[in-house]
């Protein structure tokens, strides 16, 4: 079957780093994509990562590793606007996305 | 660019009822989605298209829910009869292809509610 392991929630001050993990198991992986999504809001793209490495966009990286089936997106510098939910995402065929079940940010003074 | 457009924003019916949802995707994206969200979880897949074919609807509860996008553009969703557990959020999205790493571009969704 296909799975997807993120931590449900994650706490940090302003100006600290925080790395969310995602481990998965799936068969088709094409790559992982991450998305923000605030309460109530739509899900927005952050990133995506189809080979191995980091990939940097401004404040946040997103990395992924195929042989350990694992990856994570970094938010540095973090900001009151950064709360919010995190979902990785692994990608099959079509581009189909298959999401986790999310790691709630939240920032504090 | 005008971003995906979902109508309604809520809505509440009793179980039994149907309902339908709209989505008017980004201009120009050939590649259409609904996903369903229930409360604490991520984004379910119910049916992917194509222009205006389907290319998966895998998870899509077939017994009830039924979508169809005319034409290659606007999109409906429907659900008869609703039962309580379809309590969700209904997303759309869309985007430019089907292909690897391009990302999806959501609509605020329908936050519909089974009484």
């Amino acid at each position: 079957g296909q799975s997807l392991e993120q931590p449900s929630e994650v706490t940090a001050v302003e100006g600290a780093i925080v790395q969310i993990n995602c481990t998965y198991q799936t068969s088709g992986f094409y790559g992982l994509s991450w998305y923000q999504q605030h309460d109530g809001g739509a899900p927005t793209f952050l990133s995506y990562n189809g080979l191995d490495g980091l990939e940097e966009t401004g404040r946040f990286s997103s990395f992924l590793s195929r042989s350990d089936s694992y990856g994570y997106l970094l938010l540095q510098e973090l900001q009151m606007k950064d709360s919010a939910s995190y979902f990785c995402a692994v990608i099959g065929s079509w581009g189909k996305l298959q999401f986790g079940a999310g790691t709630q940010v939240v920032v504090t003074p | 660019e005008a971003g995906v457009a979902q109508s309604p924003r809520y809505k509440i019916i009793e179980k039994r009822q149907s309902v339908a949802f709209w989505c008017n995707p980004i201009s120009g994206h050939a590649t259409l989605y609904w996903y369903q969200q229930i409360l604490g979880q991520g984004p379910k897949l119910l049916i992917q298209f194509q222009n205006n074919g389907v290319v998966d609807d895998s998870q899509l509860p077939k017994d009830r829910f039924s979508a169809e996008r005319l034409k290659g553009v606007d999109s409906t969703l429907k659900i008869q009869p609703a039962k309580l557990e379809d309590s969700a959020v209904y997303l759309c999205a869309s985007s430019l292809e089907g292909g690897m790493g391009q990302p999806q571009h959501f609509g605020d969704g329908t936050r519909l509610s089974i009484l």
